[in-house]
């Protein structure tokens, strides 16, 4: 059963444009969300995060929004950039950081020139 | 520079033997993490440990074992038990109010 669900394998925005990415949980004990991007033949590199007590954080062009009653989550890229490109983790543990994380299946997000 | 550092980047195991994928970290983060990546599918936690000389199964462990002998090592050794070991292998590590730092990860194919 999968705990976390983003449901759209692949996303294409062009240049410019806002990038908006989708994650859906089911476990209620998840109370810290994290975003990683990932390249090919690379590790995920941490990118953005939110705890429970929170229903938006920013940073720079990075947004992540937490919708609790929903049990939803998005990632807003504003603006994109081609160099944005890549594979997008969403994630969910139930305690900081140390727990462990479930990730959902990923988001290819193209972004065009 | 610290970081995660795994190795071989790419490996190949015959049928029936172990190998062992190895993960070194120098950022002196207590908790160290293996995760398996299989095509279309997200990160999934197969050993983790919290403190040197002790670790915990994860989601997959079958197939797999572990050690926590030294703070920054955390090998994992793929043995012939595992059905299906042809992956992409990752390592993370991090302390207990920090997010999961990565490293490259291994590729292992199966000849």
């Amino acid at each position: 059963d999968q705990q976390v669900k983003q449901n759209s394998p692949s996303l294409s925005v062009q240049e410019g444009r806002i990038s908006i990415l989708n994650c859906d949980y089911t476990n209620s004990m998840f109370d810290y969300f994290l975003w990683y991007k990932k390249y090919p033949a690379e590790g995920p590199t941490f990118l953005i995060s939110i705890s429970s007590i929170k229903d938006k954080n920013e940073d720079g062009r990075f947004t992540v929004f937490l919708n609790k009653s929903a049990k939803h989550l998005s990632l807003h890229i504003v603006p994109s950039q081609p160099g944005d490109s890549a594979v997008y983790f969403c994630a969910a543990s139930a305690g900081e950081y140390g727990n462990k994380l479930v990730f959902g299946a990923g988001t290819i997000l193209r972004v065009k020139s | 520079d610290g970081g995660i550092t795994q190795s071989p980047k790419y490996l190949f195991r015959k049928e029936g033997q172990n190998v062992t994928l190895s993960c070194e970290q120098n950022l002196n983060h207590d908790a160290m993490y293996w995760y398996r990546q299989d095509p279309g599918q997200g990160l999934r936690l197969i050993y983790y440990s919290q403190i040197v000389n002790d670790f915990q199964k994860g989601d997959i462990a079958e197939g797999y074992s572990v050690s926590r002998e030294k703070k920054e090592s955390f090998p994992l050794t793929v043995t012939s038990a595992q059905k299906n070991p042809t992956a992409f292998y990752l390592c993370a590590s991090s302390r207990f109010d920090q997010p999961q730092h990565f490293g490259d990860g291994t590729r292992l194919s199966i000849l």
